[in-house]
């Protein structure tokens, strides 16, 4: 496609429902990232694939969440018996090699726990 | 990666060049310095990067110190498309994949 795509835009969940939070990338692109953006924030590194390989996973905040990018195209960032704090706009992103000039962002998925 | 300091709002008038500074003083001789600024409800968007020269792009000027400790960003002719939260970043040889930290920025207004 001609961007990054993320779906849904909007979310809502209630404290302990389980989301799942869908990327697809440019078609093509080899590196994915998803982040974390709470209200007035600055982006926060969660996870990076290279391909179907999860490189990196440090930033993922607790057990609770778990991406996967099983054929290395779409992702899927699951966010199992969700909270409060867990509402935030979850941002994935996408390049082609490894990002030296820099990285296309989707628009986002809005999670809001109630 | 080195932290990055960045004021935290501004304000330009339409037409006139926006300058965005960025204190880096911890920067290492590896770390390439980037741009990238956020528009209300969207994703964050690329603007350039570099290493030590001064770079220009279709978007925007990079100037970058000789010493590297800071670096502005010019906007040369701001337009009201161009309110946004600019992120001033500096990462670590970029051919390996690590991750940005984009801190809080700059908020960036510009008036009519």
């Amino acid at each position: 496609g001609a961007g990054v795509s993320q779906s849904p835009r909007y979310k809502v969940a209630k404290r302990g429902q389980d989301v799942a939070l869908r990327c697809d990338p440019i078609s093509g692109h080899v590196s994915l990232f998803w982040y974390q953006q709470a209200l007035g924030q600055g982006p926060e590194f969660l996870t990076y694939f290279q391909n179907e390989a999860q490189l990196d996973k440090s930033g993922l905040p607790s057990d609770r969440f778990f991406a996967e990018r099983p054929e290395g195209s779409v992702s899927t960032l699951k966010i199992q018996r969700t909270q409060q704090e867990d509402s935030a706009v979850y941002l994935c992103a996408s390049s082609l090699g490894l990002g030296r000039y820099g990285y296309t962002f989707g628009s986002g998925t809005r999670l809001t726990v109630v | 990666d080195a932290k990055t300091t960045q004021p935290p709002s501004m304000d330009c008038a339409e037409g006139r060049a926006a300058n965005l500074p960025c204190n880096h003083s911890t920067i290492s001789g590896n770390e390439y310095v980037y741009w990238y600024r956020q528009i209300h409800s969207q994703g964050p968007q690329y603007i350039i990067h570099g290493l030590k020269n001064n770079e220009t792009n279709e978007m925007a000027s990079l100037i970058i110190t000789e010493d590297r400790k800071s670096s502005t960003l010019i906007l040369p002719h701001a337009t009201l498309r161009d309110t946004a939260v600019y992120y001033c970043i500096v990462r670590v040889n970029p051919n390996t994949g690590n991750q940005f930290y984009f801190g809080t920025g700059t908020s960036l207004t510009v008036i009519p």
